[in-house]
């Protein structure tokens, strides 16, 4: 069965650094998100992407968030300037391109962030 | 505003027993669409099972089945015959959209529940 694909599995960055967060969706999706989740917890939306711009994004998502979709198969998530409040496992997912509220997340095995 | 609230934040249950998992979402769109998702300790988030607000019978995947009142605006997961394999986390999320002002382009989570299955 196809599969997001993220990497790498584990960051370990220092605060106040720029972090990269890499995801390869599944080839036939069009709908791109991400989502974290701290120390277990609650899963939050961060942003969705599609047709090469933010769709929707939240509160979370402040100036210090942004992705790119650079080459047609990577979607990346960039933290400009780490905070500790940062350290979470994100989680990349797709959905397939009719949309719909039927589509469900296929999501990828997480990168867990660690800020020092 | 919650928009998703499981009220059960840790379950359990017997080996081969069933158990419901609450979920209660609240939205005034009239399309949408309700998940259910399982978390394992690996911390993969595995797709269950999915109803669509428009829906006229409950959805049901293998040992799965989704208990729908729409008028309460519930959505709950029942697990029939329980195995240890069950314990995970479970989160209920809501797709909302079709309106002028919304899109489906937000998958929103509760904040799930803990189920432990008992040898």
């Amino acid at each position: 069965e196809p599969e997001v694909t993220q990497t790498p599995s584990h960051q370990v960055t220092q605060m106040g650094q720029e972090v990269i967060l890499r995801c390869v969706p599944i080839s036939n999706h069009l709908y791109f998100y991400w989502y974290r989740q701290i120390l277990g917890q609650k899963v939050e939306f961060l942003v969705s992407f599609y047709n090469n711009e933010i769709s929707e994004k939240s509160e979370i998502f402040d100036d210090q968030f942004s992705v790119e979709r650079p080459d047609g198969s990577n979607f990346t998530l960039k933290i400009r300037s780490t905070k500790l409040e940062d350290s979470a496992m994100y989680f990349c997912a797709s959905s397939e391109e009719t949309g719909g509220r039927g589509e469900k997340l296929f999501f990828g095995s997480g990168t867990q962030l660690s800020v020092l | 505003a919650q928009k998703i609230t499981q009220t059960q934040p840790g379950m359990f249950v017997q080996e081969k027993e069933a158990v419901t998992l609450d979920c209660t979402y609240d939205t005034s769109d009239p399309s949408y669409g309700l998940f259910w998702y399982k978390q394992p300790s690996s911390g993969e988030m595995i797709f269950l099972i999915y109803q669509g607000s428009y829906d006229q019978q409950n959805a049901t995947e293998g040992r799965y089945s989704l208990n729908f009142q729409k008028a309460r605006k519930s959505a709950n997961l029942v697990i029939s015959a329980s195995q240890l394999g069950d314990s995970a986390m479970y989160f209920c999320a809501m797709r909302e959209g079709g309106g002028m002002e919304t899109s489906y382009d937000k998958v929103i989570f509760g904040p799930g529940t803990s189920l432990s299955v008992i040898p």
